[in-house]
């Protein structure tokens, strides 16, 4: 199974500031079809989580592009370029490439 | 507009059983790859299972803790995805998430989920 790794595990962050996220995986994330299934999810409190990027850094409709990720490999990075209070909740980086699929245990970001 | 909706979580005692459902409207269902994913109290994200579109043969693949346990299943007709859940135990006490795979990722959209808690 592969273990994903995220840190920080808490992010207080400033508002109108950057944050970022790191996502580790134990094994390469690259699929025998040359992609790389990993993807960021977004959970506001009281909330399912939602889709914000897929394939390591393709926004998804309707996410806005203050938010981008990055990596290859086993490496990988959220990145917020100015945060605004609707960003507080907890970030999941998962990989859909291995099965069983796995999340990274979360990353909570508040202000 | 893309809607996925769960339901069927309930109280149900340890070794019992329940079925989830998950109503899909607003795109195609038998396009779809479907997913379920659980968040215990308190606790982070947990992959289930899933099922492919029956074009892509429609196989199924799950999480060890579930497998043999857990069934998942679909009705394109209905467009509708189920979980059949057996043999429950304490730990699967969660809010259960239905998830639509449109071709971004499998992950397009998610439903509001539904309560499942295993307890006597």
């Amino acid at each position: 199974e592969i273990v994903m790794t995220q840190t920080p595990l808490l992010s207080p962050v400033t508002l109108g500031q950057p944050a970022s996220i790191s996502c580790r995986s134990s094994q390469s994330l690259v699929s025998g079809d040359g992609n790389t299934y990993l993807n960021w999810l977004q959970q506001r409190p009281g909330q399912p989580p939602r889709l914000l990027i897929y394939r390591v850094s393709s926004r998804f409709s309707g996410v806005p592009d203050r938010f981008s990720g990055s990596g290859a490999g086993t490496d990988f990075t959220l990145k917020i370029s100015r945060v605004e209070a609707e960003d507080v909740g907890i970030y999941y980086c998962m990989q859909a490439t291995h099965i069983p699929q796995t999340f990274g245990q979360g990353t909570k970001v508040e202000i | 507009e893309v809607q996925v909706v769960e339901s069927g979580g309930a109280l149900v005692k340890p070794g019992g059983s329940l079925i989830l459902s998950c109503a899909a409207s607003g795109f195609t269902f038998s396009n779809a790859w479907m997913t379920w994913v659980r968040q215990g109290p308190g606790k982070g994200l947990e992959w289930v299972g899933r099922i492919k579109r029956e074009i892509d043969g429609g196989t199924t693949d799950y999480a060890s803790p579930v497998k043999g346990r857990f069934t998942i299943s679909r009705d394109d007709s209905k467009t509708t995805l189920y979980l059949q859940m057996n043999s429950l135990k304490t730990e699967d006490t969660a809010i259960y998430y239905c998830c639509a795979g449109l071709g971004s990722s499998e992950y397009d959209f998610w439903g509001q989920g539904t309560l499942v808690t295993v307890s006597s």
